[in-house]
């Protein structure tokens, strides 16, 4: 069965502390997706990765960059976390660049930051 | 650009009942169209897509729905309401090369 891996379901931070979310997928998936769920917002694209060493902003990339040094691993960091980025954060994963392949999701990582 | 309306934040139905949730897309080029449900706790699901072809789309679960160009619609259906439907339910729109534009969430909520 594929899988999408997030490291931590809930994690609690302070505010100027720098946070790592992780995300392995198993499937050999090109692309890797960071979402951010908000009520009444739904998802918002972060950043996403076609490739490895390869990154490009989604839609709200402010405060938060990432890194993919192998396929199958997906960071994201926030480097220096304020109470506004205190949000579901969603990974998702994808075979090809076709556009309508499925995602595959993580279950979530709760982040609250204080 | 692409943007995704999602009319009603909640819907309640009883168990048996129709479900209808409504999406309609704004797209510059034809558009792939994807409803995705989110169960408590979980990451989101593929329920259904639109690409070519066909504009009936059938899914999983009993869902289905219809591309309506014309409407610029794309609303989810089930002909009867079953207790493990209750989730939240996300219509997603994309021109193509994976970068999805999801709607505001529509939550379904199904009384016995």
């Amino acid at each position: 069965d594929v899988k999408v891996t997030q490291s931590s379901r809930y994690l609690v931070k302070r505010t100027g502390e720098k946070v790592f979310l992780e995300c392995v997928q198993d499937m050999d998936h090109e692309n890797m997706f960071w979402y951010r769920q908000d009520p009444g917002l739904g998802l918002r694209l972060i950043y996403f990765s076609y490739d490895v060493k390869m990154k490009e902003k989604g839609d709200i990339p402010e405060g938060y960059s990432v890194s993919r040094e192998k396929k199958e691993r997906f960071s994201l960091i926030l480097e220096s976390a304020s109470t506004n980025q205190t949000s579901m954060y969603l990974c998702a994963s994808s075979l090809s660049q076709g556009g309508n392949e499925k995602l595959f999701f993580g279950s979530g990582t709760q982040l609250s930051v204080l | 650009a692409q943007s995704v309306t999602q009319l009603g934040s909640h819907v309640s139905v009883s168990e048996g009942a129709l479900v209808l949730l409504r999406c309609n897309y704004s797209s510059s080029v034809p558009p792939y169209l994807f409803w995705y449900v989110q169960y408590p706790n979980q990451g989101l699901q593929l329920l259904l897509k639109y690409t070519t072809g066909a504009t009936l789309v059938k899914g999983i679960n009993g869902f289905e729905a219809e591309f309506k160009k014309s409407e610029t619609s794309f609303h989810l259906t089930k002909p009867s309401a079953h207790m493990s439907d209750a989730a939240e339910y996300f219509c997603a729109v994309t021109p193509g090369f994976q970068k999805l534009v999801f709607g505001t969430g529509t939550r379904l909520l199904v009384s016995p």
